[in-house]
């Protein structure tokens, strides 16, 4: 079946400039989550949805850094003017994690390599 | 989160197996160690998960110490294919403050050669 998909899969802007970040889950998954990785600083979590809502931003590095769900399906993380330390590949991974407390693995995408020059 | 440790690098001959040490001296007790792998530009991959007993899945074997506090990976018959870092995880069940969420370290690159 198929799995997490993200578009765009590269991504240059230009530094103050605002991008969107797409990220599909796999169908069902009611677990939504966003991830970067940049050389600096290894993966690093951002933000968690349990359908729309977002049970945990504490990973937002930022007030530039934002994300939304919506239908319980598609994600966008939006970056306002950006930075070059913005520059990292943007994961998103889905699952069929519950809050209460249903753990399962998580299956990812694979990301978006945004560069800001 | 518990905090893991593992070692950098290893290298394995491939067709033999691969065990990958991991120390979570911090664990408690509704945490989970997790794997996953992360093959050279690809999203991580999950490999296998437990809790207490040591768990068996078509890719690999997780054998868990009865203390809790270290781990080992097993892939038991390393392909040239399993080259990637593989990172050991320990994940916060329900109630704990970090829910849900995955925490990476470093991990340890895996090579494996002909």
């Amino acid at each position: 079946g198929a799995g997490v998909s993200q578009s765009p899969s590269n991504k240059v802007t230009e530094k103050g400039k605002d991008v969107e970040l797409r990220c599909d889950p796999i169908s069902g998954h009611t677990a939504l989550y966003w991830y970067r990785q940049s050389l600096g600083q290894g993966l690093e979590f951002l933000i968690y949805f349990q359908g729309n809502s977002a049970p945990d931003k504490s990973g937002l590095p930022s007030d530039r850094f934002s994300a939304e769900r919506t239908g319980g399906s598609v994600s966008t993380l939006t970056i306002q003017r950006t930075q070059q330390e913005d520059s990292a590949v943007y994961l998103c991974a889905s699952s069929l994690d519950t809050l209460a407390g249903d753990l399962h693995e998580q299956y990812f995408g694979p990301g978006t390599r945004l560069t800001v020059t | 989160d518990a905090k893991t440790t593992q070692p950098t690098s290893m290298d394995c001959a491939e067709g033999r197996a691969a065990n990958l040490p991991c120390n979570h001296s911090t664990i408690s007790g509704n945490e989970y160690v997790y794997w996953y792998r992360q093959i050279h530009s690809q999203g991580p991959q999950y490999i296998i998960h437990g809790l207490k007993n040591n768990e068996t899945n078509e890719m690999a074997s997780l054998i868990i110490t009865e203390d809790r506090k270290s781990s080992t990976l097993i892939l038991p018959h390393a392909t040239l294919r399993d080259t990637a870092v593989y990172y050991c995880i320990v994940r916060a069940g329900a109630g704990g403050t970090s829910y849900g969420k995955l925490t990476f370290g470093q991990g340890t690159i895996l090579t494996v050669h002909p």
